[in-house]
């Protein structure tokens, strides 16, 4: 079974600027999350879909931060304006329903300079 | 530049030796507790898991243990073996159907 493809791998911009990131979960999954991993600490989950619809939302900085998963398959995730303190990995993750069938992508590393 | 794990916890076995790494959690209402290993440049990989109600489980040289009493959970790596160095993760699974990641801990292998 293929995994979680993100992309690109790496990004760099300076502040102010605007990014998007690609995901593709596995097949059939109908969870998907958007993490969050500032260097040094765990996964810090942003917002969580259920097919298309957000089911959780609640850690996600709506000023400047959107996410959305129309088709209920990819989704992506932007900043808008990148702060300094966004770089980070961001891990997208899917689900079949049940956590042992949590599968992380490989993430995207931002740097904001 | 910037490197992975600067401020994480380190724990540094030789090679052989059995390893333990320790995790405190703070939401009793957590249906699993969790481990995961993530290597660099790539994600959390899942290793083991306990459930709220068990004390103790074993799978392939690891073994989880839980004490609910002190709010501790453990892994333990027995034979560490080089390819087992990479970041360790507690995490805990919840009824929202979401996981949230503790607290890190890098493992180095001395050979």
């Amino acid at each position: 079974e293929a995994g979680v493809a993100q992309s690109p791998r790496y990004k760099i911009i300076e502040k102010r600027q605007s990014v998007a990131f690609w995901c593709n979960p596995i097949s059939g999954h109908a969870t998907l999350y958007w993490y969050q991993q500032i260097l040094g600490q765990g996964p810090k989950l942003l917002i969580q879909f259920q097919n298309n619809g957000v089911v959780d939302d609640s850690q996600l900085p709506k000023d400047r931060f959107s996410a959305e998963r129309l088709k209920g398959v990819d989704s992506t995730l932007k900043i808008q304006p990148a702060k300094l303190e966004d770089s980070a990995v961001y891990l997208c993750a899917s689900s079949s329903g049940a956590y042992i069938g949590y599968t992380f992508g490989s993430g995207t590393r931002l740097t904001v300079v | 530049g910037e490197n992975v794990g600067l401020h994480l916890p380190t724990l540094s076995v030789q090679e052989g030796d059995n390893s333990i790494i320790n995790c405190a959690y703070s939401n009793s209402a957590s249906d699993y507790f969790i481990w995961y290993k993530q290597e660099s440049g790539k994600g959390p990989q899942f290793i083991i898991d306990i459930r709220s109600n068990m004390d103790k489980r074993q799978g392939q040289r690891v073994t989880v243990l839980l004490n609910k009493t002190v709010k501790h959970l453990s892994l333990q790596i027995a034979a560490t073996q080089p390819g087992d160095s990479a970041v360790y993760f507690c995490a805990e699974y919840s009824s929202a159907s979401k996981i949230i990641f503790g607290s890190g801990t890098r493992l180095s292998i001395r050979p």
